[in-house]
């Protein structure tokens, strides 16, 4: 069965410094791979999304992604934390008629 | 285009009730589904649906029932109401493969 795996439920980094969201699947092949961002009391929104175009993936707010194949990870970076960067963040697969989503990263910046 | 939408934002329920869900989008996506989100278990699929006339469990099915009669409407049944399903619930939807569109959820307490 296909699976996700977000390490650290809460990560914490003060303002400007590196965000780092690291996130692990479980597949024999190449799935479809996202993030996604909620904020406090909202649905899910779209950070980014890897679709085998590129393994490095831009997203909205200065976000991405890589895609390693050999080390099963879809980790998410931005170089630089903001404070409207405190959220919920999910990385989550798709296999064709399924999602599956990490138990999720609760970001905290530190002013 | 109004995207995914979920009714009603919040609910309070008793023990034994029952209550259906809606959720609608106008996307035209085939793959709608339900998911129910806890502190510190992510998403939870309920149930999925890859086309009208066409439905399936997912991670946690019981006590919640679904139907899908149209492309755009995906209700979520709750047959008898417990405690136990005082959740977040989201309804999203996606083309098959492609990222997924969530609705603004519906915050639902069991009393």
């Amino acid at each position: 069965a296909q699976s996700v795996t977000q390490l650290g439920s809460h990560v914490s980094v003060s303002e400007g410094a590196l965000v780092l969201l690291r996130c692990n699947y479980s597949s024999s092949v190449p799935p479809y791979l996202f993030w996604y961002v909620q904020y406090p009391n909202q649905g899910l929104q779209l950070l980014l999304k890897y679709t085998s175009a590129a393994t490095l993936v831009k997203g909205i707010n200065g976000f991405e992604a890589e895609f390693k194949k050999s080390e099963t990870s879809f980790h998410l970076t931005k170089p630089s934390a903001h404070m409207s960067d405190a959220a919920e963040y999910f990385c989550a697969v798709n296999t064709g008629n399924q999602f599956y989503f990490g138990t999720g990263t609760s970001l905290t910046v530190i002013p | 285009n109004a995207g995914v939408t979920q009714t009603p934002k919040f609910q309070v329920l008793k023990t034994g009730q029952s209550m259906t869900l809606q959720c609608a989008q106008d996307m035209n996506h085939e793959y709608m589904s339900w998911y129910r989100q806890d502190p510190g278990m992510g998403l939870r699929l309920i149930h999925y649906s890859v086309g009208a006339g066409i439905t399936d469990q997912g991670e946690v099915p019981n006590g919640y029932n679904v139907s899908r009669s149209t492309t755009e409407d995906f209700p979520l049944r709750l047959l008898s109401a417990a405690p136990s399903q005082t959740s977040v619930y989201f309804c999203a939807s996606s083309y098959l493969g492609a990222e997924a569109f969530f609705g603004q959820g519906t915050r639902l307490t069991v009393v």
